[in-house]
């Protein structure tokens, strides 16, 4: 089935530093690609996606390629702020577009001022 | 519009013990979905609701078990509740019930088994 793998975290910033969390996919077809963020103590939002290869989605700074050749989603920012500090999940569907997402195990993230 | 809103925010119950979590959708979405996410750990698809029937399940045993409503509103029912139950019980809705359409998440139901 349709599958994700995220890097390991966590992953500690310093504020303003620029961010990758790499993020690579298994998948029949071309399925959306998503990244969510859940904050601490909340559930989850969608942070962005992207609906075929090739398309970048963007989102608060956030930026992530969806990468044919490199099966590859990797989430970026130009310059990470404390606010982000957050838990983030890559997730796709199952195949033939089913029902639901499959998510990574996701990567914390913590910026400190 | 209001968003996902799970209840309750908090709960604890026995081994054994059988429970109900609850979910409001989001106005306008007709599915809903269920999910458990393990501290640490990404969520994990339990089941999915589209128009009052179940759409699509994952490994979960049928000890779990769930219902929509005809306002779209959905319970998840948990019985013989073991210790690895434990978990942040999250509720997702949306507009369509295939995995490419955005769903948005109430801020979960956290399940302590003792």
């Amino acid at each position: 089935g349709n599958s994700v793998t995220q890097m390991e975290g966590p992953v500690t910033l310093s504020e303003e530093a620029f961010l990758t969390i790499n993020c690579t996919y298994t998948a029949t077809g071309y399925p959306s690609l998503f990244w969510y963020v859940q904050y601490p103590g909340e559930g989850l939002q969608l942070l962005l996606k992207a609906t075929k290869a090739d398309d970048k989605g963007s989102n608060k700074g956030f930026e992530a390629t969806y990468r044919k050749e490199t099966t590859s989603f990797h989430l970026e920012k130009g310059s990470v702020q404390v606010s982000d500090s957050a838990v983030y999940f890559c997730a796709l569907p199952p195949p033939n577009s089913g029902y639901a997402l499959n998510f990574g195990k996701g990567t914390s993230l913590l910026v400190t001022p | 519009e209001t968003g996902v809103t799970q209840s309750p925010t908090h709960l604890i119950k026995t081994r054994g013990q059988q429970v109900t979590l609850r979910c409001s959708s989001q106005s306008g979405h007709n599915t809903v979905s269920w999910y458990q996410q393990a501290l640490g750990q990404g969520p994990q698809f339990i089941f999915q609701y589209y128009r009052e029937e179940e759409n699509g399940r994952g490994n979960f045993p049928p000890r779990f078990s769930g219902l929509q409503f005809p306002n779209y509103s959905s319970e998840l029912n948990v019985n013989a509740l073991e210790l690895d139950d434990s978990a942040l019980y999250l509720c997702a809705s949306s507009q369509s019930r295939t995995g490419n359409t955005e769903a948005f998440f109430g801020q979960g139901t956290r399940l302590t088994v003792v």
